[in-house]
């Protein structure tokens, strides 16, 4: 299966938004509300930020929201920080008890 | 707390068998779902397989038939073997709890560096 496709990067600057988008098919993102993301800082593992689409474990900030809609998912981080420079990755339920990542996205706070 | 942590060898050489075993502490490894996961220097993230306490496994396509994950609940821990390694297969690898049910990857380790290379 090919992996999900995210933007290389996005950018922004304190304070302002982003979004990050997760672009998957039918048979992955569109068919499942199991869309989970990451943050990635260089040489620590991955973060769970957001599960099953829009939920937040407990002690992620509410800055960070996940939408979907058809194919695409979405993370949104709002009041953009510099500690939220990070790689963020999606991540959906496949079908036939598998999982994918998406392609990763880099997100620099200007 | 929920603690993961990855151990085997650094280096193999190609053709041979990559070896990682993940201790699980703070969790019965019977409770859930296990997976390794892997990161290719830059590279996106890999789901490689997921086993559970019971050992059956579950994995992603391409690797089906090199990759064999394995459960030992009397040590609380699990493995993952990669057959017939290239230098394709060097990456970090990480062992994680879950996906399981609508339950993400929420725990991981802190991963370990596998490089293949003669």
């Amino acid at each position: 299966q090919s992996a999900l496709t995210q933007p290389a990067s996005v950018s922004g600057s304190p304070g302002q938004s982003i979004t990050i988008s997760c672009t998957g098919t039918s048979s992955d993102v569109g068919s499942y509300n199991l869309v989970s993301w990451y943050q990635q800082h260089p040489g620590k593992a991955p973060k769970l930020m957001i599960y099953e689409g829009s939920k937040r474990p407990s002690g992620v900030s509410n800055r960070f929201s996940g939408s979907k809609s058809g194919n695409t998912a979405s993370l949104t981080i709002s009041g953009l920080q510099a500690e939220d420079e990070a790689d963020y990755y999606c991540c959906s339920y496949a079908g036939s008890s598998t999982f994918v990542f998406g392609t990763g996205t880099k997100v620099t706070v200007l | 707390q929920v603690q993961l942590q990855e151990s085997g060898p650094g280096l193999v050489k190609p053709s041979e068998t990559l070896s990682l075993t993940c201790t699980v502490s703070g969790d019965s490894i019977g409770d859930s779902y296990w997976s390794w996961i892997r990161h290719p220097a830059g590279k996106g993230l890999e789901w490689i397989g997921r086993v559970n306490g019971r050992g059956s496994t579950n994995y992603e396509p391409s690797l089906r038939s090199r990759a064999t994950l394995s459960v030992d609940t009397s040590k609380n821990q699990f493995s993952l073997k990669l057959s017939s390694v290239t230098a394709a297969d060097s990456a970090i690898y990480y062992c994680a709890r879950g996906p399981y049910g609508a339950n993400p990857s929420d725990y991981w380790g802190q991963g370990i560096l596998v490089t293949v290379s003669s």
